[in-house]
């Protein structure tokens, strides 16, 4: 069965500071597709930023980037540019190509210090 | 397009009552899931279905049962409530493959 942990619970940014939230997951698949969500206070999941096993280079959605490791199975996603709005709950997410299904991990809290 | 509707938003039970969560989605995904939502813990994947006649377990199934008889309606039956279900329970949908999710507002249940 695959598994992901983010092993930072709490994480605090300066605004317009740099800020790395880490997710690592197990699997013996190698075709999957790996996710991070954001959730604000209100409950709304929404979705940051999406990378495909099989690709090598990394995705990046304008502040939102990411170091995927297959190797290592590690997914790190980095914020550049701290902004107030970014304060929310983080969730990294495996999807497998095979059954579709897709978990996640427990979560970190990001609080931004204006 | 209303995306994935969940009913109802609130709901409290008493023990060893059953209730059955709605959710809908008019986008034609195929794959649909239910998590539910708990401090420290994230969201855990309760069953999903990747079409409709096709459902399978996630990771915390125990007192819960799903069908899935239309692509668009995935409803989660609680058979007898437990306190242990107290928890917030999110409907997703999808395509299938490496497609994003979309997720339901959430229903807050709690169970006395």
């Amino acid at each position: 069965a695959q598994t992901v942990t983010q092993s930072q619970p709490e994480m605090s940014v300066q605004e317009a500071e740099t800020v790395t939230l880490s997710c690592t997951y197990d699997t013996s698949e190698s075709d999957y597709y790996l996710f991070w969500y954001k959730q604000p206070p209100s409950r709304q999941m929404i979705l940051v930023i999406r990378q495909e096993a099989y690709k090598q280079q990394n995705a990046t959605e304008n502040r939102f980037s990411v170091n995927f490791q297959k190797a290592a199975k590690s997914f790190s996603l980095k914020i550049s540019d701290s902004q107030l709005g970014d304060a929310a709950m983080y969730f990294c997410a495996y999807r497998s190509a095979f059954s579709g299904k897709v978990i996640f991990g427990p979560g970190t809290s990001l609080s931004v210090i204006p | 397009n209303a995306g994935v509707t969940q009913t109802p938003k609130f709901q409290v039970l008493k023990t060893g009552q059953s209730m059955t969560l709605q959710c809908a989605q008019d986008m034609n995904h195929e794959y649909m899931s239910w998590y539910r939502q708990d401090p420290g813990m994230g969201l855990r994947l309760i069953h999903y279905s990747v079409g409709a006649g096709i459902t399978d377990q996630g990771e915390v199934p125990n007192g819960y049962n799903v069908s899935r008889s239309t692509t668009e309606d995935f409803p989660l039956r609680l058979l007898s409530a437990a306190p242990s279900q107290t928890s917030v329970y999110f409907c997703a949908s999808s395509y299938l493959r490496g497609n994003e999710q979309f997720f339901g507002p959430g229903t807050r249940l709690t169970v006395l």
